[in-house]
């Protein structure tokens, strides 16, 4: 069963521009990860920010986590064609559960 | 070796046929993990496999039954499966508790369609 909300649902932007996408849950959680899906193929995990933590990055990745929103945000800077993709975030306590994702398209 | 390694890529069955899909992983991971993904949906858990054992069924119908033989290779076993049951099929590992902790790997997938 999904765990939480993304927004939004789909973004398209501009090669070199900034890209932004929240993620909502709804349960207590151990942590937060995001992940990447190509076309529809594997899931590449890009980074955890743990319940205590409240920002974490990881080059172009910037995550921020609000425990008491139950929020998180994935800031992708200076964006590449090829960071075109889906982006789940994924909430994690004794298994782990996906968000709704986002599908962002970054045009060159 | 950092991959999970699934098999087939694509798989088209029949309604009454049975077949299995492969996961293997080499990355000394004691947890195992089976997704099932719709189109332009999120992945959503089925099975959970820890040190070999089955730790968490998600009211999974009974023609999917998982299997883990040993620490590196995980099953699923497809048997009088329904067209609705396509979907993107995939497998994951961590270390023990590796989710809280680490991320997973998962495999690229196996693109099931029941004909």
């Amino acid at each position: 069963s999904q765990q939480g909300e993304e927004d939004p649902q789909a973004l398209s932007i501009q090669e070199g521009e900034n890209a932004t996408m929240n993620c909502s849950y709804k349960t207590s959680i151990n942590n937060l990860q995001w992940y990447r899906q190509n076309s529809g193929r594997g899931l590449v995990h890009l980074i955890l920010i743990r319940s205590n933590e409240r920002e974490k990055h990881s080059g172009r990745l910037r995550v921020t986590l609000d425990t008491s929103k139950k929020s998180s945000s994935l800031l992708i800077t200076a964006s590449r064609a090829a960071d075109t993709a889906s982006y789940f975030c994924a909430t994690v306590l004794n298994d782990m559960r996906f968000g709704a994702g986002t599908r962002l398209t970054v045009k060159p | 070796d950092t991959e999970v390694t699934q098999t087939p890529k694509h798989l088209v069955m029949g309604m009454t046929n049975k077949k299995s899909l492969k996961c293997e992983q080499h990355m000394g991971h004691r947890a195992m993990y089976w997704y099932k993904q719709k189109a332009k949906k999120p992945p959503e858990l089925m099975f959970v496999y820890s040190y070999e054992k089955l730790s968490i069924n998600e009211s999974v119908p009974s023609r999917f039954s998982p299997e883990c033989p040993n620490s590196s290779l995980l099953n699923l076993h497809l048997h009088a499966l329904q067209p609705e049951d396509s979907a993107l099929y995939l497998c994951a590992s961590s270390p023990p508790r590796g989710n809280i902790l680490y991320g997973y790997t998962f495999g690229s997938g196996t693109r099931l369609t029941v004909v």
